[in-house]
């Protein structure tokens, strides 16, 4: 069954230092999202990417998150300079369409010192 | 806040027994979702139920939506110690695409 996968699953990095979150979505889907979870916490929405652009973001989502698309594959969530408050897990997810069926990645956990 | 909140926060029972989760949410919404949430995992889409739907099953899962109350329920029928989990509401509004607002969720212990 194809599944949405996420690399790397743990990542612990100092303040300040940028991090790369990457994600393989399920390949014929369109529409693409990066969710995030503190730990006890609500899932919380990130950004959505479709067609090669964003087409919506949270507050969450300020200048120091980008994401990409670099090929017909990955899909990747960049923090450029990384606080101790983007300590989360985050969650790749995938959909053939919209609004419906979200897809989830395992997520990755980042842990920031 | 058009984010779902599901009670009760926690549910334990037996095996065997049913559990029904709760969803309340503030707005209009497109359609309503039920996620599960193992411990340290991703999230597992269970079944969604549309705005001009009132009631949707899918195997041992029963999900009522009543727009008027601006709520939802999730029934499990005969519940398994693998049904162990949190389980999370999410809505979806007409202008986005795709975006979900979750609740709290509900963690749910079934004992054998």
């Amino acid at each position: 069954e194809p599944e949405v996968t996420q690399t790397p699953s743990h990542q612990v990095t100092q303040m300040g230092q940028e991090v790369i979150l990457r994600c393989v979505p399920i390949s014929n889907h369109l529409y693409f999202y990066w969710y995030r979870q503190i730990l006890g916490q609500k899932v919380e929405f990130l950004v959505s990417f479709y067609n090669n652009e964003i087409s919506e973001k949270s507050e969450i989502f300020d200048d120091q998150f980008s994401v990409e698309r670099p090929d017909g594959s990955n899909f990747t969530l960049k923090i450029r300079s990384t606080k101790l408050e983007d300590s989360a897990m985050y969650f790749c997810a995938s959909s053939s369409l919209t609004p419906g069926e979200l897809f989830f990645g395992e997520g990755s956990r980042l842990t920031v010192l | 806040s058009q984010q779902g909140e599901e009670d009760p926060q926690a549910l334990s029972i037996q095996e065997g027994e049913n559990a029904t989760m709760n969803c309340s949410y503030k707005t209009s919404i497109n359609n309503l979702q039920w996620y599960r949430q193992n411990s340290g995992r991703g999230l597992v889409h269970l079944i969604l139920i549309r705005s001009n739907e009132r009631e949707k099953h899918s195997g041992r899962l029963r999900v009522t939506l009543d727009t008027s109350k601006k709520s939802s329920s999730l029934l499990i029928t005969a519940s398994r110690a693998a049904d162990t989990a949190s389980y999370f509401c999410a809505t979806t509004r007409g202008s986005t695409l795709g975006r979900l607002y979750f609740g709290r969720g509900t963690q749910l212990t079934v004992w054998p």
